[in-house]
């Protein structure tokens, strides 16, 4: 079946400007994080999401950055007046529900490009 | 706090002799620990997961880890490398106490390079 989905793949944008990277996750997930990864690191918790709602945000930067999940299913993850520190790939992963051990599977990623 | 380590940066094997790859975790409670590869301009790609029960988890590829609880160790194996195991390998972990939440914490990850 179909896999976790990231539009776009690829963004290059300009210091200062907003930006929208697009989750679409695995149908019937329930749950849906948001990771980012830096050159050559791990990835790093940002968000998930139960449902609608926002169960966990502790690793979102500053407030420049919020996601919003308005139907539980596709989630957009929002980056105001991006800095050039914002540069990263940025990856979803959904999980069936949030129970126990439940494994989440990723997406291919958005690589953010802030010039 | 959660945390993993990925003490190797690099691990070069030549194909067909056994690879290891080695992860190290800290927890408050029990953990969830996972392995991922991530092949160059992919995502992450689910190989296997301790939950609980047996020690030795296989999962996909040929790929073994076995969880050491003394340790506090989850090294992933392969008996036999193929030169397209070359990638880069992630563990994580979370923590099972509710406080944790559901995010995973990720090693640095290591780089396997299978040579013909």
């Amino acid at each position: 079946g179909a896999g976790v989905s990231q539009t776009p793949s690829n963004k290059v944008t300009e210091k200062g400007k907003y930006v929208e990277l697009r989750c679409d996750p695995i149908s019937g997930h329930t749950a849906l994080y948001w990771y980012r990864q830096s050159l050559g690191q791990g990835p790093e918790f940002l968000i998930y999401f139960q449902g609608t709602g926002a169960a966990d945000d502790s690793g979102l930067p500053n407030d420049r950055f919020f996601a919003v999940r308005p139907e539980g299913s596709v989630s957009t993850l929002k980056i105001q007046r991006t800095e050039r520190g914002d540069s990263a790939v940025y990856l979803c992963a959904s999980s069936l529900t949030l129970s126990n051990g439940d494994t989440q599977y990723f997406g291919p990623g958005t690589r953010l490009t802030v010039l | 706090a959660q945390s993993v380590a990925q003490p190797e940066d690099q691990v070069n094997v030549a194909e067909g002799n056994p690879l290891t790859v080695k992860c190290t975790y800290s927890v408050s409670g029990n953990p969830y620990l996972f392995w991922y590869v991530q092949y160059p301009n992919r995502g992450l790609q689910f190989l296997l997961k301790y939950i609980t029960g047996d020690n030795l988890v296989k999962g996909s590829y040929g790929f073994e880890a076995e969880f050491n609880k003394s340790q506090t160790s989850f090294h992933l194996k392969k008996p036999s490398a193929l030169v397209s195991d070359s990638a880069l390998y992630f563990c994580a972990v979370r923590d099972m106490i509710k406080a944790a939440g559901n995010k995973l914490t990720f090693g640095g990850g290591t780089r396997v390079l299978v040579k013909p």
